[in-house]
């Protein structure tokens, strides 16, 4: 079993759809989580992170996190064709002195006009 | 906010040259870089950990002696494909760390060896 699960999707939507994305993790050892989003051969681009459990709100984008189901989400509202990308969760352990990031694997989303 | 400037974006190589891929801060200090290799509709996978001035720490499975790193300033790693082959294209990407959850992204280089 990996440590960090996510469905690569594609996941193709309305304009206008709430999108929903998840990952599950198994090592509870990871700390902070994050979402990033990534367009075609360029580097991800940090959209959110998370500390605790519960959400986190940020514009159309709202990032949930629940530490005892080892679960956390993003949200998208009124998604627009422009968030067509991938989207890759990625959480934290520390080793020693440094954070060490775990990725999904990304979903791709497809939001279609 | 922080910026990785990755070079070159595109590069192509016969087989068997080496080719250098360079990432540089331009407005903090990275002491530690981080070195990702991913696939076409592939998860980013971890090659390697850099720490400035000291030795890099490599993944299972990743050849040090193929996949060379470099990180000799606060604001500059290099990671160098030695002897590349045909299996060695991917895009590659570093990141730094700006935090405990930010990791800024260079904007990747695609390899292709030819």
């Amino acid at each position: 079993q990996k440590e960090v699960e996510q469905d690569p999707g594609p996941l193709s939507v309305p304009e206008g759809a709430i999108v929903s994305l998840n990952c599950t993790y198994s090592n509870s050892a990871f700390q902070y989580f994050m979402w990033y989003r990534q367009y075609s051969r360029k580097g991800p681009e940090l959209l959110m992170y998370t500390y605790s459990s519960g959400n986190k709100e940020d514009g159309r984008f709202t990032a949930q996190v629940d530490k005892s189901s080892k679960y956390i989400s993003l949200f998208i509202r009124d998604s627009q064709p422009s968030d067509s990308a991938t989207y890759l969760c990625a959480m934290t352990r520390r080793e020693g002195g440094s954070y060490i990031p775990t990725f999904g694997r990304g979903t791709s989303l497809i939001v279609h006009p | 906010g922080a910026v990785v400037s990755q070079h070159p974006s595109w590069v192509i190589c016969k087989s068997g040259t080496s080719v250098k891929i360079e990432c540089r801060s331009l407005d903090f200090q990275a002491t530690t870089m981080f070195w990702y290799r991913q696939f076409p509709k592939q998860s980013l996978m971890l090659m390697a950990t850099s720490n400035e001035g000291s030795k890099a720490t490599y993944e299972q499975g990743v050849e040090k002696d193929k996949f060379l790193i470099n990180h000799a300033s606060l604001t500059l790693s290099t990671l160098t494909v030695t002897s590349a082959h045909p299996e060695d294209s991917s895009f590659y990407i570093c990141s730094a760390r700006t935090g405990y959850y930010g990791y800024t992204f260079g904007s990747g280089t695609r390899l292709t060896v030819v």
